[in-house]
């Protein structure tokens, strides 16, 4: 069965200071992988997709940036963080045969 | 522009009636409608989806009514369960990697 691995589960961080979340997928080779973020009480606003290793779109800019190093790993990051950057970041996956999205079960930011 | 829009942000029932949470899009282009489901602290949940080439989808106590020529649709949620109360998501996909999400509807249902 096909599992998403989130880490760190929290973090509290300071403004201007860097940041780093990975995700990483089992269970399924290739995926497609995607990187979600939920403001607190918010809808869910898709920022990356990679297709494959080394590949990465941006959907939407907010000071961030993403790299896939390896087929199960997908890391999200900045080299400093705004206030804005608070929220929860979600990494998904399709599964094997469905047409939408698996999300894992996320990594709570607090930018103070 | 929002592209998918969910009318209400927060909709009460009784247990045991029939939830409705309303979904509304722009673009003529989506193809794909998926409802998630999510609890305070998870990520989440796939719950029900629907295709444009149809018009309704139910499984078990849920179900998509979808209206292409109006470009809308709805949950409904039939006997509705405490244990149903969370945040619905409509979502809405134009390419099979860009998904768009509605604001939600937190869904209370009291006992």
């Amino acid at each position: 069965a096909q599992t998403i691995h989130q880490w760190p589960v929290a973090e509290i961080k300071a403004v201007g200071s860097p940041l780093s979340l990975g995700c990483t997928i089992k269970g399924k080779s290739s995926p497609n992988l995607y990187w979600y973020w939920q403001a607190t009480g918010g809808t869910l606003q898709q920022l990356f997709y990679s297709i494959t290793v080394g590949q990465v779109e941006s959907v939407v800019q907010l000071n961030l940036s993403a790299s896939r190093p390896k087929d199960d790993q997908f890391i999200l990051s900045t080299e400093k963080l705004l206030l804005s950057h608070s929220g929860f970041y979600l990494c998904a996956c399709p599964p094997p045969s469905a047409e939408t999205l698996y999300f894992g079960s996320g990594t709570r930011l607090t930018v103070l | 522009q929002q592209q998918v829009r969910q009318s209400s942000q927060s909709l009460t029932v009784w247990e045991g009636e029939t939830a409705i949470l309303n979904c509304s899009y722009e673009n003529s282009a989506f193809d794909y409608f998926p409802w998630y489901q999510q609890f305070p602290g998870e990520g989440p949940a796939l719950l029900i989806a629907i295709r444009s080439v149809s018009d309704k989808k139910e499984d078990g106590r849920f179900t998509i009514f979808f209206n292409k020529r109006e470009k809308n649709l709805s949950l409904h949620i039939k006997d509705s369960q405490p244990g149903d109360s969370a945040t619905y998501f409509c979502a809405a996909r134009r390419n099979y990697n860009v998904l768009y999400f509605g604001s939600g509807t937190k869904l209370t249902v009291e006992p």
